[in-house]
């Protein structure tokens, strides 16, 4: 079935250091990407989000990269904080006027003290 | 104020019944979404409503039913409850058009069938 990324995985990196999150999508007429944060017993939370027009956008310690050619994205997480630990997840919408968003299965985030 | 809301958190309930989760967004968005999210974290898009209008519909069982009283307001009925309806049901509300497409998540019901 539709499916962005496969699987998923569990990163788990020492707080301070930096974390990189990969997701791979599955339509080329995708032109909107998004990364959410979902917590334990909460729902996803906007992150940042990417036009395909561009290939990275930074927010405050995150960072989205794009790479069309491949269809990957991914989410970069300066100086990892405890808070940091959750699910993450890409999202991808098939193309600009439509309102259907295809999620990844997400990438766990372990934040080791 | 909470930006999406749904109503209750929790629902736990046995096989064959039916029951309404609700949903309410304060945003002023014209489109709202019904999401799953099973035991493995996977989202799954169910149903979306734009003004009221149905305009998603997913390879979903007829025994749910989604209702939308108006834009600020999305219901999901669930008839006849099998115990792999067990999940996570999120509400999610967009603003139609612009540069902002992002969807707002509510917190979720956790639904368990017994």
């Amino acid at each position: 079935g539709e499916s962005v990324g496969l699987h998923l995985p569990t990163l788990s990196v020492q707080e301070g250091d930096n974390s990189i999150i990969n997701c791979a999508y599955s339509n080329s007429a995708s032109d909107y990407f998004i990364w959410y944060k979902q917590e334990s017993g909460k729902g996803p939370q906007f992150i940042i989000d990417i036009r395909s027009n561009m290939d990275k956008r930074q927010g405050q310690r995150v960072t989205v990269l794009l790479n069309k050619t491949v269809k990957h994205l991914s989410l970069q997480i300066a100086a990892t904080q405890p808070g940091d630990s959750a699910v993450y997840f890409c999202a991808e919408n098939l193309a600009s006027g439509t309102y259907k968003y295809i999620f990844g299965t997400g990438t766990r985030l372990k934040v080791l003290a | 104020d909470t930006a999406v809301s749904q109503t209750p958190k929790y629902l736990v309930t046995q096989m064959g019944n039916d029951k309404s989760i609700k949903c309410e967004q304060n945003l002023g968005h014209d489109t709202m979404y019904w999401y799953k999210q099973d035991s493995k974290k996977f989202l799954k898009i169910m149903f979306s409503y734009n003004n009221k209008e149905l305009i998603i519909n997913e390879t979903v069982p007829n025994r749910f039913s989604p209702k939308s009283p108006d834009k600020a307001h999305l219901n999901l009925h669930i008839n006849s409850l099998e115990l792999g309806d067990s999940a996570v049901y999120f509400c999610a509300s967009r603003a139609a058009g612009g540069l902002k497409e992002t969807q707002y998540f509510g917190p979720g019901t956790r639904l368990l069938v017994l």
